[in-house]
């Protein structure tokens, strides 16, 4: 089965300022890496995924990068804003082919005005 | 259309008592999963059902179980509760076939506070 590593577990930054957040996971087989978001108090959402056959996706502010030598993959948030604080889990897939997902262990990002 | 709907979402039981969490998915939705959230293991996978069937199965305890009725809808039961199930569990559903994107939807959640 797959196993997911997420770091760091907390982030704080600047208005403005960039967020990184790093992803490693184990199963070579993996090919869809999704990103969820979820605020205080509400459910997690989906905000990007990336699938095995590209290695960059970019949605405005939020981008994901993947690079399957290394199984690891990134969210990069630009231009942050104080809406983007909450806890982000990166994820994939619990076994080869299966929809259900293993998740990172959280990362709480704070942006501070 | 209506969102993946939990219930109860708060609730309060003791150690030894038993409790059944309720999640009715997305119309259409034939996959329902269950998560753990819980602050330091993060979301954890408990099983997922699908056609009534339980496909998946993550690593919890035999006192953790669930169903899925023919209309989608899902229950999970919870038996002998210890202190250690206090958390916030999740219900997720999911697209099948075409309708499959990969993302999972999920409900508000039912927190759990075992005393």
């Amino acid at each position: 089965g797959e196993n997911v590593e997420q770091h760091p577990s907390t982030l704080s930054v600047q208005e403005g300022d960039s967020a990184v957040i790093k992803c490693t996971y184990s199963d070579s087989a993996s090919n869809y890496f999704p990103w969820y978001k979820q605020e205080l108090g509400k459910r997690p959402q989906l905000i990007i995924d990336i699938r095995s056959n590209v290695g960059e996706k970019k949605d405005q502010r939020i981008a994901v990068t993947l690079n399957k030598t290394a199984k690891h993959f990134s969210l990069h948030i630009t231009e942050t804003q104080p809406e983007d604080s909450a806890v982000y889990f990166c994820a994939a897939p619990l076994i080869q082919g299966a929809q259900k997902l293993v998740f990172g262990q959280g990362t709480r990002l704070t942006i501070n005005p | 259309k209506a969102g993946v709907t939990q219930t109860p979402r708060y609730l309060i039981k003791t150690r030894g008592q038993q409790v059944t969490l309720s999640c009715s998915p997305i119309s259409g939705h034939r996959s329902v999963s269950w998560y753990q959230q819980t602050p330091g293991q993060g979301l954890q996978f408990l099983f997922e059902y699908f056609s009534e069937t339980q496909r998946n199965k993550g690593n919890f305890p035999g006192r953790f179980s669930g169903r899925q009725f023919s209309n989608s809808r899902s229950e999970m039961n919870v038996s002998t509760l210890e202190l250690g199930d206090s958390a916030l569990y999740l219900c997720a559903s999911s697209g099948t076939g075409l309708a499959n994107t990969g993302e999972l939807f999920f409900g508000e959640g039912s927190r759990l506070t075992v005393l």
